[in-house]
C-alpha cells in the first residue's frame, strides 16, 4: 500500500545549492503533479505530467524543472535554491476518475 | 489570484457542536473535491461532487455543490476531536483538465 512515495522528507539547503526531489507511485497512474504548500496559500501547482513523456507548467513554475523519468517516477529539481523556495512540497498522482493521491511531503528550508 | 476562497480560515469549536465550512468562487467548476490534511501528511480525498445541487454524505460529514457549480460547503454534525485537521476544497475547471485548483484551506480544531 505504498501509493505515492516522496524522498527526502526533510532537507536544508544553502542559497544557490541544487537538489532533486524524488517521487514515485505504484498505482499505474498516468498523471503526476508537483505542488508547493505555503501558510495561507493552499497548494499551488508547480508542474504536472499528464502522461509519460510530457510535462507542463503549472501556476508557479519559475525556478523549477521536472523530469517524468517513466510512468512511475516524476522528479522536481531546484537548480539554484532561493529562500523563497522554502516550502512543503507535495507530489501527487491521478488515475481513473478525478481523485488525487498525495505523498507525505518534503519539508524544504533554504537558508 | 486565488480562484477558491474558503471561510472561515480558522475554526475552533467544542466537541459535539456542528459547523459549516464554505468554499466560494466566481468561476464555474466541472467538479469539486474536498480533502482533509493532518500534520506531516499529504491531503487525503474525502469526496468529489460533480453535479450542481449535489449532496453527498460521509457519516457525519455532508458535502454540497452549489446549483451554479461555483461554490460548495462542508457541514460536520456533532464534531469529534478526530475531525481536527486542515480542510481543503479543490476544483477542476473542465472535464479532462489536468489542473486541480486548491482553496486557501480551513484549519479546524475540535476541543474535547
Amino acid at each position: 500500500n505504498a501509493g505515492v512515495t516522496q524522498t527526502p522528507k526533510f532537507q536544508v539547503l544553502k542559497t544557490g545549492q541544487s537538489m532533486t526531489l524524488q517521487c514515485a507511485q505504484d498505482m499505474n497512474h498516468n498523471s503526476m503533479y508537483w505542488y508547493r504548500q505555503d501558510p495561507g496559500m493552499g497548494l499551488r501547482l508547480i508542474y504536472y505530467s499528464a502522461s509519460e513523456g510530457t510535462t507542463d507548467k503549472g501556476e508557479v513554475p519559475n525556478g523549477y524543472n521536472v523530469s517524468r523519468l517513466n510512468k512511475r517516477e516524476f522528479s522536481l529539481r531546484l537548480e539554484s535554491a532561493a529562500p523563497s523556495q522554502t516550502s512543503v512540497y507535495f507530489c501527487a498522482s491521478r488515475g481513473q476518475g478525478n481523485g488525487y493521491t498525495f505523498g507525505s511531503g518534503t519539508r524544504l528550508t533554504v537558508v | 489570484t486565488q480562484l477558491l476562497e474558503q471561510s472561515p480560515q480558522f475554526l475552533s469549536i467544542q466537541e459535539g457542536e456542528n459547523l459549516t465550512v464554505y468554499c466560494n468562487s466566481s468561476s464555474v467548476f466541472s467538479s469539486l473535491q474536498w480533502y482533509r490534511q493532518e500534520p506531516g501528511e499529504g491531503p487525503v480525498l474525502l469526496v468529489t461532487v460533480v453535479t450542481g445541487g449535489e449532496v453527498k454524505k460521509l457519516k457525519r460529514l455532508t458535502f454540497q455543490f452549489g446549483d451554479a457549480r461555483k461554490d460548495s460547503s462542508l457541514h460536520i454534525t456533532a464534531a469529534q476531536p478526530g475531525d481536527t485537521g486542515l480542510y481543503l476544497c479543490a476544483g477542476l475547471k473542465a472535464r479532462g483538465n489536468e489542473k486541480l485548483t486548491f482553496g486557501t484551506g480551513t484549519r479546524l480544531t475540535i476541543i474535547p
